[in-house]
């Protein structure tokens, strides 16, 4: 069964700086996708940034990048030019490719991010 | 578009009570999921349906659980009777499967809080 971890159970950051959150996870599958969603007080879950494991080029999407390294299973998210709105829970999440037939998304516990003024 | 829609948002019914939550998806999307969110197991996954059939109901706690989508645009998760333990904030998500690589983002309603006294 896949496993998504996130180690951090709390990251801060200066407004206006760079800050990185962890995610690794356990698959056995070649073909997947990887998701980072973001979720403010007001509990709504948006989705972030999405990479699919075949391509190689980090995902980027204006101030949110990721570093995905296959062979280490591993799916950080990078947020520069922290804004005092990016302040919520952000979770990683996998889903595996079409080929196993299910559309099942296995999230990780979360990582609660805090950005000071 | 309206979004994922979900009522109530915010329940308080006392231990042995029926709840019943619901849900509209997207129109258009043929994928609808339900989730629950607590502080203990996190973000975890019911039972999500394809085309209104249920594909994988594994994550349904116990026979106290039970979900039905009787067409493509409403979907109910029935509680019967409710638990203290029950608690948490139940998310609906739905996608459209298919169509393409990220075809099937899911989309959160803004959830529903259950509180079982």
């Amino acid at each position: 069964a896949q496993t998504v971890t996130q180690s951090q159970p709390e990251m801060s950051v200066q407004e206006a700086e760079t800050v990185t959150l962890s995610c690794t996870y356990d698959t056995s599958e070649s073909d997947y996708y990887l998701f980072w969603y973001k979720q403010p007080p007001s509990r709504q879950m948006i989705l972030v940034i999405r990479q699919e494991a075949y391509k190689q080029q980090n995902a980027t999407e204006n101030r949110f990048s990721v570093n995905f390294q296959k062979a280490a299973k591993s799916f950080s998210l990078k947020i520069s030019d922290s804004q005092l709105g990016d302040a919520a829970m952000y979770f990683c999440a996998y889903r595996s490719s079409r080929v196993y037939n299910t559309d099942k998304l296995i999230f990780g516990t979360g990582t609660r991010l805090q950005v000071f003024p | 578009d309206a979004g994922v829609i979900q009522s109530p948002r915010h329940e308080v019914t006392e231990m042995g009570q029926e709840v019943t939550l619901r849900c509209k998806p997207i129109s258009g999307h043929n994928s609808l999921f339900w989730y629950r969110q607590t502080m203990m197991r996190g973000l975890e996954l019911l039972i999500y349906f394809n085309n209104n059939v249920p594909i994988d109901d594994s994550g349904m706690p116990e026979d106290r659980f039970s979900a039905k989508m009787p067409n493509a645009s409403f979907s109910t998760l029935k509680i019967q009777p409710s638990e203290p333990r029950d608690s948490a904030v139940y998310f609906c998500a739905s996608s459209l499967t298919g169509t393409g690589a990220f075809g099937n983002e899911q989309f959160f309603g803004p959830g529903t809080r259950l509180t079982v006294l």
